[in-house]
């Protein structure tokens, strides 16, 4: 089984900063299937990125995602007030889903 | 545009079958590149996986729960299926419909994404 482990837990900056977030897999993993998701409060979460970096239908493009085999990152340029939120990346593999604990981008 | 929604009882007895319905419009059930499935999520924690299930019955499972875990799908009424057995107030949660959504090149798969999610019902087990 896939362990995603996300890190940090937390983070706090302010608008306008650049966010890099981290999510590795217990084992290697093939980048096709490696998603990440943005969960606002109360909200479900919505697709960000799928494929490790491509961005899904609407997503702007200050979200970036990067990474291939244990390590895959994900990158917001200029957070946007919106932006403060919980993200959560995601494997499927082998007909079964994973998911990391998610990491919250809050507000300094 | 796709949309997907939780039908069902917010409140559960303990050892009772919580039982759930997701309703998809917008688009055919019977789509060979979706699968559909449950996503959980307790008060104030992470995403878990529960199942997927394809519209000619393919049932997949999260071995951790799949003991008590049964999915189904009527394609007829575009609609699929959750039922949760013997619960406890540890599967209280926040339960989305969600489809997985295989994207295709050819014949290469080039990602496999959870795209369309339903609002979301919470799920309280308690007498």
């Amino acid at each position: 089984e896939i362990v995603l482990t996300q890190s940090p837990g937390t983070l706090s900056l302010s608008p306008g900063e650049r966010a890099t977030l981290s999510c590795w897999a217990s084992q290697s993993v093939s980048s096709v299937y490696l998603a990440w998701y943005q969960q606002r409060p109360g909200q479900a979460p919505r697709l960000l990125i799928y494929a490790a970096s491509s961005r899904a239908s609407d997503i702007p493009d200050r979200f970036s995602g990067s990474g291939s085999g244990t390590d895959f990152t994900l990158t917001i340029s200029r957070l946007e007030p919106e932006d403060f939120a919980v993200y959560f990346c995601q494997h499927y593999g082998s007909s079964r889903v994973t998911f990391g604990g998610g990491t919250k981008v809050e507000i300094k | 545009q796709l949309q997907l929604q939780e039908s069902g009882p917010g409140l559960v007895k303990p050892s009772e079958t919580l039982s759930l319905t997701c309703t998809v419009s917008g688009g055919s059930i019977n789509n060979s590149s979706s699968y559909w499935g449950w996503i959980r999520q307790p008060p104030g924690k992470g995403l878990e996986w529960i199942a997927n299930i394809y519209y000619r019955g393919n049932t997949y499972y999260n071995p951790s729960l799949k003991s008590r875990v049964t999915v189904s799908v009527e394609t007829s009424k575009n609609q699929f299926s959750l039922k949760l057995s013997s619960v406890t107030a540890a599967d209280t949660a926040v339960y989305y419909c969600t489809r997985l959504l295989y994207l295709w090149q050819i014949t290469l798969v080039r990602g496999v994404n959870f795209d369309s999610w339903g609002q979301g019902t919470l799920v309280t087990v308690s007498s």
